[in-house]
């Protein structure tokens, strides 16, 4: 299995510049999830899709980040425009849930460092 | 709401030597699932154990346990015969099966440092 797949790895970008991060699930799998890591907020969820179908976006900071999942196979997290304070590792995880009392553990792309500078 | 509280934020411990890394949570939830991962130096989240709320038996995967007290609301991470390769970070995770179910909320993690 080629896991969870997440491009650019390592993106940099100057203020106001839109950025746009991408992931590709495990095949197979239905939902998906967006994550950002910073030393000062930990890990938190950012939005996740069931079914392609957005269910929860609660935890997108602002307006300026949007996110899609056009098909099973391809999402993006897109920043527009960018700042500073997002500079985080942004993670995306997949998972195949079943249905109430699933138990299925999500798994983590590699991971993309965003710097915004 | 879901809380997840890691009270170390590090720890040593000695090659060959167990250790437990604490975890407690909130909710009010009747359902819901509660996990490990290890972040090593490198960045990438590794899944080592799950615990349903249910399951009767504390999880075991390899060298890891999972001490679930449900009354204390408490799922410590035991890791037995540290090794060297188990220096990362550890995060404890929740996921609710009800309403917006699947939702994982982290804890902030301990750092573990395994010494020779």
């Amino acid at each position: 299995d080629a896991g969870v797949i997440q491009s650019p790895r390592h993106e940099v970008t100057e203020m106001g510049q839109e950025v746009t991060l991408r992931c590709k699930p495990i095949s197979g799998h239905n939902s998906l999830f967006w994550y950002r890591q910073t030393m000062m907020r930990g890990l938190e969820l950012l939005i996740y899709f069931n079914n392609n179908v957005p269910i929860d976006d609660s935890g997108m900071p602002e307006d300026r980040f949007s996110a899609k999942m056009p098909n099973a196979s391809f999402s993006t997290l897109k920043i527009q425009p960018s700042e500073p304070r997002d500079s985080a590792v942004y993670f995306c995880a997949s998972t195949f849930r079943a249905g109430g009392g699933s138990s299925y553990e999500q798994y983590f792309g590699p991971g993309t460092r965003l710097t915004v500078t | 709401a879901q809380k997840i509280t890691q009270t170390q934020p590090g720890m040593f411990v000695q090659e060959k030597e167990a250790v437990t890394l604490d975890c407690t949570y909130d909710t009010s939830d009747p359902s819901y699932g509660l996990f490990w991962y290890k972040q090593p130096s490198s960045g990438e989240m590794i899944f080592l154990i799950y615990q349903g709320s249910y399951d009767q038996q504390n999880a075991t995967e390899g060298r890891y346990s999972l001490n679930f007290q449900k009354a204390r609301k408490s799922a410590n991470l035991v890791i037995s015969a540290s090794q060297l390769g188990d220096s990362a970070m550890y995060f404890c995770a929740m996921r609710a099966f009800v309403g917006t179910a699947s939702k994982l909320t982290f804890g902030t993690g301990t750092r573990l440092q395994v010494t020779l």
